[in-house]
């Protein structure tokens, strides 16, 4: 079944470090991807997304690329601030069926001044 | 104001206690979905919904019910809750019309304590 395996935490950055946080995904067919974020007492928030092989979802200087050979979507930042501090999941959603989302486990980052 | 919301925010409750969480939204989405979030765990499925008719369980739905009462309301119910049901529960939607991505909009969680 669709599966999504990400890099375990927790993760301590120092300000205007680089950040890579590692997923890769397991599915039947062409799913979409995605990177919600956590913040602390909040829901999740989506904050990028890519749909077919070699998109790249960016925002608020994060980026992830859709990598079908490797069936990754490592999410990127060149330099991190502490106001990036969250719990970042992995997560994909089948285009059939329930079309649910399936989530990784999360990555908890912690950005130091 | 926000778009999905949910109620209550934070619960404690004691076993064997019957408890309903809600969920609305105003987005007009047809589908949502409720998930509940264990530490190390990320999130499950455990009902989902993709109109007033049309309820389906998920990947963890024993102990649990629902009910869409509309298009905006999606109820989880734990019938007789136990310890093992604490956790942080969330509600989703999403537009079947929005394309490919099938992004989902979170609520901001209610955290179950049964004790």
């Amino acid at each position: 079944g669709d599966s999504v395996t990400q890099m375990e935490g927790p993760v301590t950055l120092s300000e205007e470090a680089f950040l890579t946080i590692n997923c890769t995904y397991t599915a039947t067919g062409y799913p979409s991807l995605f990177w919600y974020v956590q913040y602390p007492g909040e829901g999740l928030q989506l904050l990028l997304k890519a749909t077919k092989a070699d998109d790249k979802g960016s925002n608020k200087g994060f980026e992830a690329t859709y990598r079908k050979e490797t069936t990754s979507f490592h999410l990127e930042k060149g330099s991190v601030q502490v106001s990036d501090s969250a719990v970042y999941f992995c997560a994909l959603s089948g285009k059939t069926g329930a079309n649910n989302l399936f989530f990784g486990t999360g990555t908890r980052l912690t950005v130091i001044p | 104001d926000a778009d999905v919301t949910q109620t209550p925010r934070n619960r404690i409750t004691k076993t064997g206690k019957r408890i309903m969480l809600e969920c609305s939204q105003t987005k007009g989405h047809d589908r949502m979905y409720w998930y509940r979030q264990d530490p190390g765990l990320g999130l499950r499925l455990i009902y989902y919904s993709f109109d007033v008719k049309d309820i389906n369980k998920g990947e963890i739905s024993d102990g649990y019910s629902v009910s869409r009462q509309a298009q905006a309301k999606f109820s989880l119910s734990l019938e007789s809750a136990i310890p093992n049901q604490t956790a942080l529960y969330f509600c989703a939607t999403s537009d079947p019309l929005a394309g490919a991505y099938n992004e989902q909009f979170f609520g901001p969680g209610t955290r179950l304590t049964v004790l």
